[in-house]
């Protein structure tokens, strides 16, 4: 099974700050990333898929890079509604797994 | 628009056989894939299985000889059905439309607790 490691598990910010999200894959995934925002007592929503494509909807504030086993997700210039957990998850293969999350908080 | 509803009990007894649906509307389950995600309260998301267009299944290894998951598409409806439920069973089930990888559309999720 594809093991994804995300870093850190929380982060306080402050609206306005940009803040970065990284998730490590346990092998090569090309490319195959994708990235959730979770808030609490919602269900998760796609933010990003192909490593880098933004799901329709998706401020553009929000964007993906990464290749290999390294992966990003960058938030630019923090809004309230973004203070919430970001998942990643390996789209290689089954096992789809995901990362263990990131709370991101205000600062 | 698309939307997925899950349903079924709250609460289960240890041993005991849990039974989900999900009804899905605007998109057809022979053109989609569903699949099952758990998320253990306060804790993270965990795949459990998937039913794709053409029927065929993937199950994730750790509950594959418990889970089985099937659809009736006339009904536009997924089935998870779990059996020898244990207490770490417990948390929120979601089903979500997978267009390959991503999941790209979510339920509200259902909570079950597994507690005698």
């Amino acid at each position: 099974d594809i093991q994804m490691t995300q870093s850190p598990t929380s982060l306080a910010a402050s609206v306005g700050e940009s803040v970065t999200i990284t998730c490590l894959a346990s092998e090569d995934i090309y490319g195959s990333l994708v990235w959730y925002q979770q808030k609490p007592g919602k269900s998760p929503q796609l933010l990003i898929y192909g490593a880098t494509i933004l799901e329709d909807g998706i401020p553009s504030r929000f964007s993906g890079s990464g290749s290999d086993t390294q992966y990003s997700l960058k938030i630019n210039s923090l809004q309230p509604e973004d203070f919430a957990s970001y998942y990643c998850q390996n789209g290689l293969s089954t096992p789809w797994t995901f990362g263990g999350g990131t709370k991101l908080e205000l600062k | 628009q698309v939307q997925l509803e899950e349903s079924g009990p709250g609460l289960m007894q240890p041993s005991e056989t849990l039974s989900l649906t999900c009804t899905v509307s605007g998109f057809s389950l022979t053109s989609n894939g569903v699949g099952w995600v758990r998320q253990p309260l306060g804790k993270g998301l965990v795949w459990m299985g998937t039913i794709w267009a053409g029927g065929s299944t993937n199950y994730n290894s750790a509950v594959q000889s418990r889970l089985s998951i099937s659809r009736d598409t006339s009904k536009s409806q997924v089935f998870l059905k779990m059996n020898s439920l244990q207490p770490e069973d417990t948390g929120t089930y979601y089903c979500a439309r997978q267009m390959g990888a991503p999941f790209d559309y979510w339920g509200q999720g259902v909570m079950v607790t597994v507690s005698s």
